[in-house]
């Protein structure tokens, strides 16, 4: 079992819908999550962090963690062409050198 | 711009070659780590560093693989005698100050061992 499990997609949503990606983790260590966006060719660049239960919004991006559940969500509001991207959530432990566990990464078209 | 540069941006090699990367961060940026990523992956935990000490290697850096950090500033990644299994991207990720641990990566170097 992955530690940190995505569905791989393609996740395909028309311009203008809410895009709606998730995640689910084992380690019930795991304190900090981050999701990060990845276009083909280029390194990750994060866009939203969670660090406790509940909705975390920015702009047009919600994130959402339920440490019960281990699950941890983004929707992407209004959703532009220029969101096709793979999305990596990622999950890390509370101490040491903070390793962070990817997964391995949702991709989303945005249909004109 | 997340003030982390990598050079060479891309590399191809023939196998058995020796080959080395450079992590830049800014200087206030203490703590530095690597990953590598393959196709269809997500970036996978190689090493992590502190200023200039290497507190953490994962089992999947071999002994082809050495990381050096000289006076806690740029970092080097090393891989002696290729394979084509090493071919993938290399990145660098650094996280500011102490007090957040989210991490911010560089542009990542793409090798290709041929």
């Amino acid at each position: 079992q992955k530690e940190v499990e995505q569905n791989s997609g393609p996740l395909s949503v028309p311009e203008g819908a809410i895009a709606s990606l998730n995640c689910t983790y084992s380690d019930r260590g795991s304190q900090s999550f981050f999701w990060y966006r990845q276009y083909s060719g280029k390194s990750p660049e994060l866009i939203m962090s969670i660090y406790s239960n509940g909705d975390k919004e920015d702009g047009r991006f919600t994130a959402q963690l339920n440490k019960a559940s281990q699950y941890v969500s983004l929707l992407i509001r209004d959703s532009q062409p220029s969101d096709s991207a793979t999305y990596l959530c990622a999950a890390s432990n509370s101490g040491g050198y903070q390793k962070v566990t990817f997964g391995t990464g949702t991709k989303l078209q945005v249909i004109p | 711009d997340t003030g982390v540069s990598q050079n060479p941006r891309h590399k191809i090699t023939k196998r058995g070659q020796n080959v080395t990367f450079r992590c830049d961060p800014i200087s206030e940026h203490n703590r530095l780590y690597w990953y590598r990523q393959t196709l269809g992956q997500g970036p996978e935990f190689l090493t992590y560093f502190q200023n200039e000490a290497q507190l953490e290697k994962s089992r999947l850096l071999s002994d082809r693989f050495s990381a050096e950090r000289p006076k806690g500033s740029f970092s080097t990644l090393e891989i002696q005698r290729t394979e084509q299994g090493d071919s993938a991207m290399y990145l660098c990720a650094t996280i500011v100050g102490g007090s957040t641990y989210e991490q911010y990566f560089g542009p990542g170097t793409r090798l290709t061992v041929t």
